[in-house]
């Protein structure tokens, strides 16, 4: 079957410009959350969505991210007013339980 | 505060042998620590996992040694190939409220195996 799919793959933006990753779960998985993987702090938690709610946004790194669900199912990362330090791989990953299949990854460049 | 250390940060072996990946956990209160191996350019793949309830698990060349103790786990691949050069991640997590498994990494490993 068809695993986590994310869109784009690469994205150049320009300081200050707002960016939309896009997350598609594997079909069924209630559970999605989204990682940030950059060389200098790894792979770090952002956000965890049940369903449609997010009840845990403890890895946001400021009020300039912000993600949503819909229909249980895709769900869009924004990053408003982009700055060089958000430029890093964005993962997705979903889940039915503990373990957590991730998707390809979205490269964001900030220039 | 990092609260999962994975030693050492890259491991070159030959072919055939058994490289050793370690790590090392704070919070007793984790109970899932998966492996991922991850290819450049590529998302993690999740590779092995285990509870702490028991001491080691095998799936194929992978094995995964736990001890709960000392609040360590490692990974070893036996019969070590070139295909299995990338990237390993260990990491941990705990259901905290809502069926959230939010994993916690360390830094990975960079595995290389000569042919």
């Amino acid at each position: 079957g068809a695993g986590v799919s994310q869109s784009p793959s690469n994205k150049v933006t320009e300081k200050g410009k707002d960016v939309e990753l896009r997350c598609d779960p594997i079909s069924g998985h209630t559970a999605l959350y989204w990682y940030r993987q950059s060389l200098g702090q790894g792979l770090e938690f952002l956000i965890y969505f049940q369903g449609n709610s997010a009840p845990d946004k403890s890895g946001l790194p400021s009020d300039r991210f912000s993600a949503e669900r819909t229909g249980g199912s895709v769900s869009t990362l924004t990053i408003q007013r982009t700055q060089q330090e958000d430029s890093a791989v964005y993962l997705c990953a979903s889940s039915s339980g503990p373990k957590q299949y991730f998707g390809p990854g979205t490269r964001l460049t900030v220039l | 505060q990092q609260q999962v250390k994975q030693s050492p940060q890259s491991l070159i072996v030959q072919k055939g042998g058994i490289p050793i990946i370690n790590c090392a956990y704070e919070n007793t209160a984790f109970d899932y620590f998966p492996w991922y191996q991850q290819f450049p350019g590529k998302g993690p793949a999740l590779l092995i996992a285990i509870r702490p309830d028991v001491s080691e698990k095998k799936e194929g060349r992978f094995t995964i040694s736990f001890n709960k103790s000392a609040k360590q786990f490692s990974l070893h691949i036996m019969d070590s190939q070139p295909g299995d050069s990338a990237t390993y991640f260990c990491a941990a997590s705990m259901e905290s409220g809502g069926s959230n498994y939010k994993l916690t990494f360390g830094k990975g490993t960079l595995l290389t195996v000569n042919p």
